[in-house]
């Protein structure tokens, strides 16, 4: 079974710190996602992986960085937290086979920033 | 870029009915299509998927999605819901070879009355 892990579940922020959120998967996936999830608006797509080192933005990137130096891990950031920032975060991961994708998601972690 | 258009914000309805979940995606070249639930209290599972072939999937729990190439479509159906159904459902798209995660829709969700 695929397994993806988040490294918190919930967290308690205040506003203006720097916030880490890990994501780690056991199956050697190439790919890996960050999404955020709001009441009403569905996930969506904040950064995303396809290598080690490699990252691209997704709909939404404004007020986040990610980081991938191991191909397993991969760590969204909030630089200075805001309270527009409070939202459930999924992290997934896939492999590519031709063209065909699935993506596997973690438990999330739900973040409260005060 | 791709959109997917969920019919339904909230649909209630009673142990043994049949259930139909509309989804209509916007994207003129090939696409990959799933269909994710996530459970009360639980992380986003699949529950479904379509790459190609049959355009009748089957999925776990006895769900089951028609994909209609002509009116975008992919929706959800199930003969006779549970009470354990209850949960929000996302439809989702990503395009055929896309390495540009996945766009879903705002999100159904479904309370079965007992």
């Amino acid at each position: 079974d695929v397994k993806v892990t988040q490294s918190s579940r919930y967290l308690v922020k205040r506003t203006g710190e720097k916030v880490f959120l890990e994501c780690v998967q056991d199956m050697d996936h190439e790919n890996m996602f960050w999404y955020r999830q709001d009441p009403g608006l569905g996930l969506r797509l904040i950064y995303f992986s396809y290598d080690v080192k490699m990252k691209e933005k997704g709909d939404i990137p404004e007020g986040y960085s990610v980081s991938r130096e191991k191909k397993e891990r991969f760590s969204l950031i909030l630089e200075s937290a805001s309270t527009n920032q409070t939202s459930m975060y999924l992290c997934a991961s896939s492999f590519r086979q031709g063209g065909k994708e699935t993506q596997y998601f973690g438990p999330g972690t739900r973040l409260l920033v005060l | 870029a791709q959109s997917v258009s969920q019919h339904n914000h909230h649909v209630i309805l009673s142990e043994a009915a049949s259930l139909e979940l509309g989804c209509n995606y916007s994207y003129g070249g090939t696409v990959n299509l799933f269909w994710y639930v996530q459970y009360p209290g639980q992380h986003l599972q699949l529950l479904l998927k379509y790459f190609s072939g049959d355009p009748l999937v089957k999925g776990i729990k006895g769900f089951e999605a028609e994909f209609i190439k002509s009116k975008f479509s992919f929706n959800l159906r199930k003969p006779s819901v549970q009470w354990s159904d209850t949960a929000e459902y996302f439809c989702a798209v990503t395009r055929w070879g896309g390495a540009d995660g996945l766009t879903f829709g705002k999100g159904t969700h479904l309370i079965i009355q007992p």
